[in-house]
């Protein structure tokens, strides 16, 4: 059974916190991504890895940072939390290559920031 | 960058009914489009993909078809199911990258 696991399922910090939100995967995949997940707004990209050490800006960058620095591991930094960062966030992993393959996700981290 | 939309944003069926949910895409150089599915409390899951030399899929009771040339692709599923009641995302994969942008998502009811 493949697996994407983060670290928490729930999070509550307070506003100014530098957050850590931490995703290991074991089926040795390239890519790996974090989204935030709002309702109507579907799943937003924040920032992806398609190589260790390798990062690139998704479409809601702005507040956020990442680390790669084992290719099972990709975490995502939230360098002083605010209110509106309150959301779902999820990880997902797939293997490299030109050709889309599936996505597989983490169960999710509901980060609320007070 | 590819965007994709995604209606309805919410859909009741009766159950034994068929579900449509449909996509466009903006990136006419996108290849790959999947279909997750997301119950309640869970992780989304792949439940069908299309690539884009391909017009129609099917899998049991979910088929995908893919309009080329409109830049859509729907979400058929038939004698619809309570268990199917879940979020549905559509996708889109940017040719040559490795971004994957997601619809808003489809909530659908099926009603017993």
């Amino acid at each position: 059974d493949v697996k994407v696991t983060q670290s928490s399922r729930y999070l509550v910090k307070r506003t100014g916190e530098k957050v850590f939100l931490e995703c290991v995967q074991d089926m040795d995949h390239e890519n790996m991504f974090w989204y935030r997940q709002d309702p109507g707004l579907g799943l937003r990209l924040i920032y992806f890895s398609y190589d260790v050490k390798m990062k690139e800006k998704g479409d809601i960058p702005e507040g956020y940072s990442v680390s790669r620095e084992k290719k099972e591991r990709f975490s995502l930094i939230l360098e002083s939390a605010s209110t509106n960062q309150t959301s779902m966030y999820l990880c997902a992993s797939t293997f490299g290559g030109a050709v889309g393959t599936e996505a597989f996700f983490g169960q999710g981290t509901r980060l609320t920031v007070v | 960058g590819e965007n994709v939309e995604q209606h309805p944003s919410t859909l009741s069926v009766q159950e034994g009914d068929s579900a449509v949910i449909k996509c466009t895409y903006s990136d006419s150089a996108s290849n790959y489009f999947p279909w997750y599915k997301q119950e309640l409390g869970k992780r989304p899951q792949l439940i069908i993909d299309i690539r884009s030399n391909v017009g129609e899929k099917k899998d049991q009771r979910i088929a995908v078809t893919l309009n080329k040339t409109a830049k859509h692709f729907s979400l058929h599923i038939t004698e619809t199911q309570p268990e199917d009641s879940a979020v549905y995302f559509c996708a889109a994969r940017e040719a040559g990258g490795f971004k994957t942008i997601f619809g808003a998502g489809t909530r659908l009811f099926v009603k017993a």
